[in-house]
């Protein structure tokens, strides 16, 4: 068991391109969450997604995000035309069902670094 | 909305000496509540968590927590830290919102930097 999975760890990306962060969560979990932690603060809640579904994205910004949870691969966190503020550390969990007493399991987090 | 304050950012003691983090949260409702560890430049590990029953929780590398309802807190403790433990401290706190689906949110307070000096 392999536990959360995310990729990149460490991403640099220049003001104006395009970043993917990749998760994939424990096996046997359907359900995502991805977090944000900016530096010096602590994770924000940015989107909770089912297989196929988004279930809760109230925590994503309304432009340039978006994210998915393919039937098959991983979920994908997509930042487009990223500007600095965008750096930060991406943290995914996954749970095998609605988080609550089933503790979410987190993954080592994807550092995104803008330019 | 539930919020969760961690009152202090960063926390310097000597190995060996006790130390308290401490935790507040805003809710009315029935909670669920946790505390997690973050070593530098990895995710977060689950030290303790308090769903019901006994208000004194013991978690992983001999920490506890006890839920103080009356005061809203979630205070941690260790009676006795390694350097080991230098890392960052998060308490948060899960809420249902969804009544149909059961489905809990969890909220993070900002951190605390604990620092353990030889």
């Amino acid at each position: 068991n392999a536990g959360v999975m995310q990729n990149p760890r460490h991403l640099v990306r220049r003001r104006g391109q395009e970043a993917r962060l990749r998760c994939s969560p424990m096996k046997g979990h359907s359900h995502v969450y991805w977090y944000r932690q900016l530096p010096e603060e602590g994770l924000k809640f940015m989107v909770y997604l089912q297989k196929e579904n988004i279930i809760d994205e109230s925590g994503m910004p309304k432009e340039r995000f978006s994210a998915e949870f393919p039937k098959e691969g991983p979920s994908i966190l997509r930042i487009q035309q990223v500007v600095r503020g965008d750096s930060a550390a991406y943290f995914c969990a996954s749970s095998p069902i609605p988080s609550g007493a089933n503790v979410l399991t987190f993954g080592a987090g994807s550092r995104l670094t803008v330019l | 909305a539930q919020s969760v304050t961690q009152l202090d950012s960063q926390v310097p003691v000597f190995e060996e000496a006790p130390v308290e983090l401490r935790c507040n949260y805003s809710s009315s409702v029935s909670v669920y509540l946790f505390w997690y560890v973050q070593y530098p430049n990895q995710g977060l590990q689950l030290l303790l968590k308090y769903l019901s029953g006994s208000t004194l929780v013991k978690g992983i590398n001999g920490f506890e927590a006890e839920f103080n309802k009356s005061q809203t807190s979630f205070h941690l403790r260790k009676p006795s830290v390694h350097i080991s433990d230098t890392a960052e401290y998060f308490c948060a706190v899960s809420v249902r919102v969804a009544m149909d689906t059961g489905r809990r949110a969890l909220t993070f307070g900002s951190g605390t930097r604990l620092q353990v000096q030889p």
